[in-house]
């Protein structure tokens, strides 16, 4: 068991590049979401996902697309990257229903040169 | 004004200290809090979860809310080394969306 796993764990972008965030996760849970973290900043939400084929606008969701086409994996799109958005990204996921506990993967440092 | 405030540190202790966590929020709505626990370098672990006003305890952790002051705090007891990390308050209002607050960095020396 596995948890929620994150690829890459590092990357490097230049400016204008593409690149796709992959989140997994193995307890079958309905819900998923995508953080950034920076410094004096917090936890962020971006998108987050209440089920297969579902998506939703977070409190930061500008620059960043996602898609959810399988209940396990959740996908964090930067289509032309910026500067402003080297952050370490966290993937989190949790059961359906009530407030509950979110489970976070291990994080990806993104540097956008 | 953010949604939730907390202090974001750093605060160092000597082992064995008590530890005194706080977040102040201002959306009445929320409902559950939470504090979860962020070493160097690894996503956030939950620690505790409370719902009502009132204290809950834990082994040497106790989580303590105050509705009608919007207060909400965690205390450590008998802190040790392994105790260092970042702690982030967290709440929930609506649906399961979390509103973080920015984290207190913890220092526990020998």
């Amino acid at each position: 068991n596995a948890g929620v796993t994150q690829t890459p764990k590092f990357r490097v972008l230049k400016t204008g590049q593409s690149m796709t965030l992959l989140c997994a996760q193995d307890m079958n849970h309905e819900y998923m979401y995508w953080y950034r973290q920076d410094p004096g900043m917090g936890l962020r939400l971006i998108h987050y996902s209440v089920g297969e084929g579902t998506t939703a606008k977070g409190e930061v969701p500008d620059g960043y697309n996602v898609s959810r086409l399988k209940k396990q994996n959740f996908l964090l799109g930067l289509e032309s990257a910026a500067p402003s958005q080297t952050s370490v990204y966290f993937c989190a996921s949790t059961t359906a229903g009530g407030p509950s506990e979110q489970f976070f993967g291990p994080g990806t440092r993104l540097t956008v040169l | 004004q953010k949604e939730v405030e907390q202090d974001p540190g750093p605060l160092s202790v000597p082992e064995g200290a008590i530890v005194s966590l706080n977040c102040t929020y201002s959306n009445s709505a929320f409902q559950y809090f939470m504090w979860y626990r962020q070493y160097s370098r690894k996503g956030p672990e939950l620690l505790m979860y409370t719902y009502s006003s009132g204290n809950k305890e834990d082994g040497r952790f106790t989580a303590q809310v105050d509705k009608s002051s919007k207060y909400i705090s965690l205390f450590i007891r008998d802190s040790q080394p392994s105790d260092s990390a970042t702690y982030l308050c967290a709440m929930i209002g609506g649906g399961n969306k979390l509103t973080f607050g920015t984290g207190t960095q913890l220092k526990v020396e020998l």
